[in-house]
């Protein structure tokens, strides 16, 4: 069954340095999501994704944030100076027709220390 | 502030049985709703969903139920395994792909 590929699985980055979170959507999915759970907490949304541009933002996905599609298979979070409190597992998604739901990659562990 | 509740943190069930976790939400511009299940140290994995012209859906073991008026759903499974213990996450977004917004989650655990 396809899947959605993220890596790393785990990173652990110091406190101002900049990550990117690297995501492999299905492939003939159009619609690309990231979603983080901070532990303990629930599952919140941070940016929709199609046709090469955000369609939706919430508001943790400040300006320290950004996503792109750099070729015809990636899609990547980039967090330009992480604070301690973007620790949280990160997940990707996609949906081909988003009425039957999206598909949601295995996650990233960002450990901020 | 919650959009989505799920009230019940925790639920323990036999196996054989049914098992029956709740959702509220408060939006009332929400169209379509989800339910997700997910393990320790996986992504959550879709089960099922129900968009607000119907008041039932149902999948296999699986059964989604929705009283707009009220603005419940719950999800039904019936018979219980053990395989089926995880968190059930209940998710709502106005418009089919948009936001999904999440409720905290039940862990469900289901008991041989």
């Amino acid at each position: 069954e396809p899947e959605v590929t993220q890596t790393p699985s785990h990173q652990v980055t110091q406190m101002g340095q900049e990550v990117i979170l690297r995501c492999v959507p299905i492939s003939n999915h159009l619609y690309f999501y990231w979603y983080r759970q901070i532990l303990g907490q629930k599952v919140e949304f941070l940016v929709s994704f199609y046709n090469n541009e955000i369609s939706e933002k919430s508001e943790i996905f400040d300006d320290q944030f950004s996503v792109e599609r750099p070729d015809g298979s990636n899609f990547t979070l980039k967090i330009r100076s992480t604070k301690l409190e973007d620790s949280a597992m990160y997940f990707c998604a996609s949906s081909v027709r988003t009425v039957y739901g999206y598909t949601f990659g295995s996650g990233t562990r960002l450990t901020v220390v | 502030d919650q959009q989505v509740k799920q009230n019940s943190p925790s639920l323990s069930v036999q196996e054989g049985r049914i098992s029956i976790l709740n959702c509220d939400y408060t939006n009332s511009m929400f169209d379509y709703f989800l339910w997700y299940k997910k393990y320790p140290a996986e992504g959550p994995t879709f089960l099922i969903s129900i968009s607000s012209i119907k008041d039932k859906n149902e999948d296999g073991r699986f059964t989604v139920f929705l009283n707009k008026s009220a603005k419940h759903l719950s999800l039904h499974i019936v018979p219980s395994q053990p395989g089926d213990s995880a968190v059930y996450f209940c998710a709502a977004s106005e418009q089919a792909g948009t936001a999904l917004i999440f409720g905290k989650g039940t862990t469900l655990s289901v008991s041989s």
